[in-house]
């Protein structure tokens, strides 16, 4: 596609449900990129995918956040039994190759833990 | 602990006002530093920087490095509403594929 492209692009969810969020790359882009946002705070680093794999896992907050994606492309992030301090906007980027620059932004997907 | 520091973390200002707004970093492996804004949810690239005192310039916003301080500047002249926004600064490590990101500083342009 044109641009990367999130959905849904708000999500009120009651605690304890699982949330699916999705992402579509730029068409030809190999890296993808998750970042959190909560309120009043910069962008906090979740997950990279080079391709298929994702070789640091580390910035997932805890074992309920995961993620994967499939043929070079789509990506989901799901959150289980969601908590309050989920909330945030769920920003997904990808770019050409991967290497920290040259990133595209989607508008985000802004979820609400009630 | 905060490797990206940004400030101020908001500013009011009137249209036609020059704007400074500041962002220091500690990185050991620095690359680059990369300037966003964010209006709404999606940030926008403005600016990289990789090398000291050359600065770089689009429009009426420029911005400027210095390696040996570990800061960076970005200024916006004779402002305008639409400058309204989040100003993100952000660092890439060499060898890294995550940005770090600042906390942001929240500029509005009022008429």
């Amino acid at each position: 596609g044109a641009g990367v492209s999130q959905s849904p692009s708000n999500k009120v969810t009651e605690k304890g449900k699982d949330v699916e969020l999705r992402c579509d790359p730029i068409s030809g882009h190999t890296a993808l990129y998750w970042y959190r946002q909560s309120l009043g705070q910069g962008l906090e680093f979740l997950i990279y995918f080079q391709g298929n794999s994702a070789p640091d896992k580390s910035g997932l907050p805890s074992d309920r956040f995961s993620a994967e994606r499939t043929g070079g492309s789509v990506s989901t992030l799901t959150i289980q039994r969601t908590q309050q301090e989920d909330s945030a906007v769920y920003l997904c980027a990808s770019s050409l190759f991967g290497g920290g620059y040259g990133y595209t932004f989607g508008s985000g997907t802004r979820l609400t833990v009630v | 602990e905060d490797k990206v520091v940004q400030s101020p973390l908001s500013l009011v200002v009137h249209e036609g006002d020059t704007v400074t707004l500041n962002c220091s970093y500690e990185v050991t492996n620095f690359r680059s530093l990369l300037w966003y804004k964010q209006e709404k949810k999606a940030p926008t690239f403005l600016f990289m920087l990789t090398s000291s005192g050359i600065e770089k310039k689009s429009g009426r916003l420029s911005s400027i490095l210095d390696k040996k301080e570990l800061f960076s500047i970005l200024n916006i002249t004779a402002t305008q509403t639409g400058d309204s926004a989040v100003y993100l600064c952000s660092y890439s490590g060499a060898g890294s594929y995550q940005l770090t990101f600042g906390k942001g500083t929240k500029l509005s342009v009022i008429p």
